[in-house]
């Protein structure tokens, strides 16, 4: 089942923050976080192992609660390059490299 | 550079026809993925492989056919028995060991059928 990603779309203003959820009905071992441009490959941004831990590089940083099966990633300070389809991968099971992912969010970043 | 390779691009298909989309990876990955995007949809697992000679269907495997046969290549053929093959197809890989198991994406390949 894939997990559920919210909100499906998003407009930010150069320079404001957002925030995409992502949530499993499943036990999660591992979330991935791509971004994906139109008509291009996803790009991977950043995995969460189990463990509640936070990552984050440049202004995009992420959390995972393993007891709650959620993941958000947070974008701050938005910019223009940041437009594109977001998508979360979850991997369950004990393994962590079979991932499910969501429908995906876009995000527009407008200046 | 290392990355995934897959060709053609482009793929156009009469209804009735089997077609093959190449994968190749250079970066030394032991598994290999194939994903199905349609718009809304987000990308569907069709197969994967985690080594040699070995797969596994994914959620929407029926309709496509695949082999490993060496670590490099994963290609994934369509067959007549997939209804609605008209898709982005998007080939992956990522190592098995290590402290990183990010996926790497090929550009795709975009079919239709005609």
């Amino acid at each position: 089942q894939q997990p559920v990603q919210s909100p499906q779309a998003v407009i930010l203003r150069e320079g404001e923050d957002a925030v995409i959820n992502c949530s499993s009905s499943k036990a999660l071992y591992s979330v991935h976080w791509y971004r994906q441009k139109h008509g291009e490959a996803p790009v991977f941004l950043m995995i969460l192992l189990k463990g509640g831990e936070q990552k984050g590089h440049d202004k995009i940083s992420a959390s995972f609660n393993e007891k709650k099966q959620q993941s958000s990633l947070y974008l701050t300070a938005s910019q223009l390059s940041y437009s594109g389809t977001y998508f979360c991968g979850t991997a369950s099971g004990g393994s962590n490299y079979k991932l499910t992912f969501g429908k995906g969010t876009l995000l527009t970043v407008n200046p | 550079d290392g990355g995934i390779t897959q060709s053609p691009k482009y793929l156009f298909r009469k209804e009735g026809q089997n077609v093959t989309l190449s994968c190749e990876q250079n970066l030394n990955h032991d598994a290999m993925y194939w994903y199905r995007q349609d718009p809304g949809q987000g990308l569907r697992l069709i197969y994967y492989s985690q080594i040699v000679n070995d797969f596994q269907k994914g959620d929407i495997a029926e309709g496509y056919s695949v082999s490993r046969e060496k670590k490099e290549s994963f290609p994934l053929t369509v067959t007549s028995a997939q209804k609605n093959p008209t898709a982005f197809y998007l080939c992956a890989s990522s190592a098995l060991t290590g402290t990183v198991y990010g996926y790497t994406f090929g550009s795709g390949t975009r079919l239709t059928v005609v």
